[in-house]
C-alpha cells in the first residue's frame, strides 16, 4: 500500500499561493492520486484528481513529478474560506480497490487576513 | 444536489452499549463506505459495500459490524461500545466502478463519545 505523508499544518496570508506536498513513496504504477477539502463540521469533498504531470481546475492546480514519489496540491491566491484540512489519496484503479485505498493524515491550512 | 445524510450529527453512549449509525444517500449509488476519523491518523475505512447485502472489511473493522438491506443505506453498528470507539465517523458513497478512484461523496459526520 502506498502509505502517505502530509505536513500537519500550514499557516498562510491572504492572497497568497499555498503548497501542499503529500509525499507517497511506494506508490503503484496503477494508483491515482486525489486531494479531498473538509470544512469544519463538513465531511470531505473532491478537489482534484491525476495520474502525472499537471492537472488544474476552477479550484487547484496539482503538481505530480515524473517519478510519482509526491504531489503537490496548489492553491492560487487563498482566501479566509480556504482554511481547511487537507487530505490526500492514493489508491489504483480498480472495482476490488477499496482494500488499497489510503488518505494521509491531512493538513490544516489556516488563512489569516 | 448530491447528497449523503446521517442520523445525528453527536451521540453520547455508554460502554457496553449497543450502537447504530445510519447513513442514507439519495444518488442511487452502488458504494457506499463508512470511515472512522481520528485527529493525526486521518480517515480509516471500516467497512466498505459495494451492493445490497454486500460488505467488505477494511482497515479496521473490529469491534463494528454494517448493513445494508436497502441500496441507500447503509447502517454501521457497534455491538459493545467502548471508549476507544470514540470518534468522529464518516459516511460516504459513490458510483460503482473504482473506489478508491471515483468521487466519494461524504455526509456530515456522526461525533460519537462512549462515556
Amino acid at each position: 500500500l502506498a502509505k502517505t505523508t502530509q505536513p500537519i499544518s500550514m499557516d498562510s496570508y491572504e492572497g497568497q499561493e499555498v503548497n501542499i506536498t503529500c509525499s507517497h513513496n511506494n506508490i503503484a504504477t496503477n494508483d491515482y492520486i486525489t486531494w479531498y477539502q473538509q470544512f469544519p463540521s463538513q465531511g470531505p469533498r473532491f478537489i482534484i484528481q491525476g495520474y502525472k504531470t499537471k492537472v488544474t481546475n476552477e479550484v487547484a492546480s496539482l503538481f505530480i513529478p515524473a517519478d510519482r514519489k509526491s504531489s503537490t496540491l496548489s492553491l492560487p491566491r487563498v482566501s479566509l474560506s480556504d482554511t481547511a484540512v487537507y487530505y490526500c489519496l492514493v489508491g489504483p484503479y480498480g472495482g476490488d480497490s477499496w482494500g488499497k485505498l489510503q488518505f494521509g493524515a491531512g493538513t490544516q491550512v489556516v488563512v489569516t487576513p | 444536489d448530491v447528497k449523503v445524510t446521517q442520523s445525528s450529527r453527536y451521540l453520547v453512549k455508554r460502554t457496553g452499549e449497543k450502537v447504530f449509525l445510519e447513513c442514507v444517500q439519495d444518488m442511487d449509488h452502488e458504494n457506499m463506505f463508512w470511515y472512522r476519523q481520528d485527529p493525526g491518523l486521518g480517515l480509516r475505512l471500516i467497512y466498505f459495500s459495494y451492493d445490497v447485502k454486500m460488505k467488505e472489511k477494511g482497515d479496521i473493522p473490529e469491534g463494528y459490524s454494517v448493513s445494508r438491506e436497502k441500496k441507500e443505506r447503509f447502517s454501521l453498528i457497534l455491538e459493545s461500545a467502548s471508549t476507544n470507539q470514540t470518534s468522529m465517523y464518516l459516511c460516504a458513497s459513490s458510483n460503482q466502478g473504482s473506489p478508491s478512484t471515483d468521487t466519494q461523496y461524504f455526509g456530515p459526520g456522526t461525533r460519537l463519545t462512549v462515556l
